[in-house]
C-alpha cells in the first residue's frame, strides 16, 4: 500500500471554478504537509507548506489539513487558465530534512 | 524563480553508455537531492546530500551514483544505461526558511535510453 494516495483525476473545469484537490497518507509520523504545481516539462515549484492541522490561506489558495483523519486538501478558488497543470501533495516526517514522500499528482485543466 | 539548473534536458542514447546528470544551484544551500519521476506516477527519492562529500541513497533503489564534491554542483552517473533507465530525473536543493524546509526544483532531464 502506497504511503500517499492521491486522487489522479484529471479534473477538466470552467474558469472561475471552485477546484478542490486531495491526499490521504497512511503514515502517522508525517508532520508538514506540502503541495507542488509541476507546469508540463517544468519542475515542481511549491504553493504551500502547513504543518498543523487547520486551514491555511494564500492568495486563491486554501490548504486544508486533518491530521485525525490522514487527509489534506488543496482549494483553488476563482481558478483560471493558468492554474492548469499537475498538483502533487508531498509530506515529510520531523526528521525527514527535504525527504518528501509525494503523491501521484492530479492534472487540472481551466478552461476558459 | 529558482536558481537551480539542469543539464542536458533531453538525452537519447543508446544501452551500455555511460552517462551524467548535471545539477547546479547558485543558492549556497548544503541539501540536494535527485528525484526520479515517470509519467503519472509520484516523485521518487535516488539520491540525497547534506554537503560536500556527504551522499546517501534514497528510498528507491537506483543504479546510478552521485557525488558530492562543491556545494554547488551535484551530478548524477549511470555506468551503462538501459532502457528500464528510461525516465525524468528532477534534481532539487533546499533551504531552511522560517520552520519551513523548502525545495526548490530544477527543470529536469528527460533521460530515453534505447
Amino acid at each position: 500500500q502506497k504511503e500517499v494516495e492521491q486522487d489522479p483525476g484529471p479534473l477538466s473545469v470552467p474558469e472561475g471554478a471552485i477546484v478542490s484537490l486531495n491526499c490521504t497518507y497512511s503514515n502517522s509520523a508525517f508532520q508538514y504537509f506540502m503541495w507542488y504545481r509541476q507546469y508540463s516539462r517544468k519542475g515542481p515549484e511549491l504553493l504551500m507548506y502547513t504543518y498543523s492541522s487547520g486551514n491555511k490561506e494564500d492568495g486563491r489558495f486554501t490548504a486544508q489539513v486533518d491530521k485525525s483523519s490522514k487527509y489534506i486538501s488543496l482549494f483553488i478558488r476563482d481558478s483560471q487558465p493558468s492554474d492548469s497543470a499537475t498538483y502533487l501533495c508531498a509530506m515529510t516526517t520531523p526528521d525527514g530534512y527535504g525527504k518528501l514522500t509525494f503523491g501521484q499528482g492530479t492534472i487540472l485543466t481551466v478552461h476558459p | 524563480e529558482a536558481d537551480i539548473y539542469q543539464t542536458p534536458r533531453y538525452l537519447v542514447i543508446g544501452t551500455g553508455k555511460k552517462i551524467t546528470l548535471e545539477c547546479s544551484q547558485t543558492m549556497g544551500h548544503d541539501k540536494m537531492y535527485w528525484y526520479q519521476q515517470d509519467p503519472g506516477m509520484e516523485l521518487h527519492l535516488i539520491h540525497y546530500s547534506y554537503g560536500v562529500n556527504s551522499t546517501e541513497k534514497g528510498d528507491l533503489s537506483s543504479e546510478s551514483t552521485v557525488s558530492r564534491i562543491r556545494t554547488e554542483h551535484f551530478p548524477l552517473t549511470l555506468e551503462s544505461a538501459r532502457p528500464s533507465h528510461t525516465s525524468q530525473y528532477l534534481c532539487a536543493s533546499s533551504e531552511y526558511i522560517a520552520r519551513e524546509e523548502k525545495l526548490f526544483f530544477g527543470s529536469g532531464t528527460q533521460l530515453s535510453v534505447l
